[in-house]
């Protein structure tokens, strides 16, 4: 059983850009949240999301940030024009149909964006 | 607004040394305390902690959590150089699917 797949590891975007982040939740997992690692810092949540719905997104910027999780294929963390301040590490978690706990939130590796 | 404030920041010790790191918090609503591991890439869990005054222990590693003070702290004994890492600290709000994270301790443990 695979755990959650994040890509690309890395990602190098020119400002003004879009940057798209792919994330495959765990087999099973139907529950996917998206989180923000800045330097030096702790994760900020972003936005939870279960099949076709997003449930939560009360920590994504209100601009040129969005998120999808299609029935089918990987949940799509979308950053249209990209600026400096985007670059961070996103990481992308899942957590089981049945109940959400967030013991069970396993994390992916993360992509690394990088904004030049 | 909900907050989790870790210390210390960063810390280094000898291979041996015995650590103690802290997590405090301010939520609206608490639910469970949760601590990971960051090495290279992504978080791992180690321990969630729901009741007061509970010892959750896994090999040398152990945490407790007080709902009184809103404090926890994750203790490490006989550190390796493999217990280098960042130490994240979470607590999920009632009602709330989200993690609330500290900024984390990097920990080094020099040979």
């Amino acid at each position: 059983n695979a755990g959650v797949m994040q890509n690309p590891r890395h990602l190098v975007r020119r400002r003004g850009q879009e940057a798209r982040l792919r994330c495959s939740p765990m087999k099973g997992h139907s529950h996917v949240y998206w989180y923000r690692q800045l330097p030096e810092e702790g994760l900020k949540f972003m936005v939870y999301l279960q099949k076709e719905n997003i449930i939560d997104e009360s920590g994504m910027p209100k601009e040129r940030f969005s998120a999808e999780f299609p029935k089918e294929g990987p949940s799509i963390l979308r950053i249209q024009q990209v600026v400096r301040g985007d670059s961070a590490a996103y990481f992308c978690a899942s957590s089981p149909d049945t109940d959400l706990r967030n013991t069970e939130a396993f994390f992916g590796q993360g992509t690394r964006l990088t904004v030049v | 607004e909900d907050k989790v404030v870790q210390s210390p920041l960063s810390l280094v010790v000898h291979e041996g040394d015995t650590v103690t790191l802290n997590c405090s918090y301010e939520v609206t609503n608490f639910r469970s305390l949760l601590w990971y591991k960051q090495e290279k890439k992504a978080p791992t869990f180690l321990f969630m902690l729901t009741s007061s005054g509970i010892e959750k222990k896994s090999g040398r590693l152990s945490s407790i959590l007080d709902k009184k003070e809103l404090f926890s702290i994750l203790n490490i004994t006989a550190t390796q150089t493999g217990d280098s890492a960042v130490y994240l600290c979470a607590v999920i709000i009632q009602g709330a699917q989200k993690l609330v994270f500290g900024q984390g301790t990097r920990l080094t443990i020099n040979p």
